[in-house]
């Protein structure tokens, strides 16, 4: 089955404790994206992969980092989370970029105390 | 930059009403898409425009491209409660913002 997975679904951590969310994507896309969502301010862009070793920030990409060796991963990675990064984040794959069809995963909710 | 407003950003219909909302550019787009994203869950692709004054159905969804590629709408007829979530339009030509996207409500 086509689909994009994040690890893990929840998590609640204490502020500076270094944390990882993983992507992976079996469709072969080229184009990987983490996205975070807060209520009022929609779903924001965070960093983007155009392929294999190819990431760009997005919109907000303070306090985190991606990185991209394999094409069906895409990791994010918080080296030291705050409080203002407590958030459903969303990461999403699709072949050559975003102008094409974005297939989401199904969210990782994020509580930073 | 580029960016697509949709408008409005929230709107609560009786069952059995239509909904229509409405994205807008002051660029031009080179295509836009439609998602829909149901409470507690992640953003679907619905459908993709990419022609000048293109309309495309899906089933009580119609979905139409602006002639100058600048605008776009998505209009339910007759509401039911499974078409409660969140539409995002991200549109553009090398940068697609999903934005705030407009909520819809059915009180059945």
């Amino acid at each position: 089955e086509a689909q994009v997975t994040q690890n893990p679904r929840y998590l609640i951590t204490v502020t500076g404790k270094k944390l990882t969310v993983t992507c992976s994507q079996n469709m072969n896309h080229e184009y990987m994206s983490w996205y975070r969502q807060d209520p009022g301010l929609g779903l924001r862009q965070i960093y983007y992969s155009m392929n294999v070793e190819v990431t760009d920030k997005g919109d907000v990409p303070e306090g985190y980092k991606v990185s991209r060796k394999e094409k069906r991963n895409f990791p994010l990675i918080l080296e030291s989370p705050s409080p203002n990064q407590t958030s459903l984040y969303f990461c999403a794959s699709s072949f050559g970029g975003p102008y094409n069809e974005q297939f989401f995963g199904p969210g990782t909710r994020l509580t930073v105390l | 930059g580029q960016q697509v407003m949709q408008i409005p950003q929230y709107q609560h219909v009786q069952e059995g009403e239509d909904f229509t909302t409405y994205c807008n550019s002051s660029t031009t787009l080179s295509n836009i898409q439609w998602y829909k994203q149901r409470p507690g869950g992640h953003p679907v692709f619905l459908i993709q425009l990419v022609k000048s004054g293109e309309v495309k159905k899906q089933k009580r969804l119609t979905f139409q491209f602006g002639e100058a590629k600048k605008n776009s709408s998505l209009h339910i007829t007759a509401t039911q409660t499974t078409d409660v979530g969140t539409y995002f339009c991200p549109g553009g030509t090398y940068k697609y913002i999903f934005g705030t996207g407009t909520r819809l409500k059915v009180l059945a």
